[in-house]
């Protein structure tokens, strides 16, 4: 069965560079969910949408902003990078709230 | 804020034994909880869901257990094997916020062959 892909796995940058993360959801999924995890942390929520709408907004800095497309897909774009962006980064997806949500394998993030 | 945390953070289990773990929420308004499993390096991998009108649910070698007098989770595990070894979390949706799944802290799951 189709998975939640995410691009690129693996991503390298400098501080103050900038980064796009993209993300694929499982065909038909209209919701889609991104986190942030540190090294030994709990899942920090992010941001969600909804029929390419935002639906929700967690701890996500203001350097950060996100989109879903027309296709679903959607991707986070994170400028001046510091330091401590350093995590991996998770998308779900699911069909609507209140439903399976289900995750990629995540892009691991390095600021240098 | 709202929050879901978990009692322990490491449980160490014989091979072949039971495993149960347990997660207590805050928000007494959540309506749907999901338990997921990750191993290292990888993303949350969904094991099994419950809803608030629901007090159990089956899986393959999952139940869990929805207490919402005292607001308690529970994922319980038939004959652990070494490859259920992970960190488990559960996770919250709250009425009030359906688009966002709250984590709670991990535990993590050690099997003794």
């Amino acid at each position: 069965a189709a998975g939640v892909i995410q691009s690129p796995r693996h991503l390298i940058k400098e501080k103050r560079e900038t980064a796009t993360l993209k993300c694929y959801p499982i065909p038909r999924h209209d919701t889609v969910y991104w986190y942030q995890q540190g090294p030994g942390q709990d899942p920090q929520f992010l941001i969600s949408f909804y029929e390419k709408m935002q639906s929700d907004k967690g701890s996500i800095p203001d350097r950060f902003s996100a989109q879903q497309f027309s296709d679903y897909h959607s991707e986070l774009n994170m400028s001046s990078l510091e330091l401590g962006d350093s995590a991996l980064y998770f998308c779900a997806s699911s069909f609507g709230p209140f439903t399976e949500a289900f995750f990629g394998q995540g892009t691991r993030l390095t600021v240098v | 804020g709202e929050s879901v945390g978990l009692h322990l953070p490491t449980l160490s289990v014989q091979e072949g034994d039971n495993s149960i773990i347990n997660c207590a929420y805050s928000n007494s308004a959540s309506d749907y909880f999901i338990w997921y499993k990750q191993e290292s390096g990888k993303g949350p991998q969904f094991i099994i869901d419950i809803r608030s009108n629901m007090d159990k649910r089956q899986g393959q070698r999952v139940t869990v257990l929805l207490n919402k007098t005292v607001k308690h989770l529970s994922l319980q595990i038939a004959a652990t094997q070494p490859g259920d070894s992970a960190v488990y979390f559960c996770a919250e949706m709250p009425m009030d916020s359906s688009y966002k799944l709250i984590f709670g802290s991990g535990t993590r799951l050690l099997v003794r062959p």
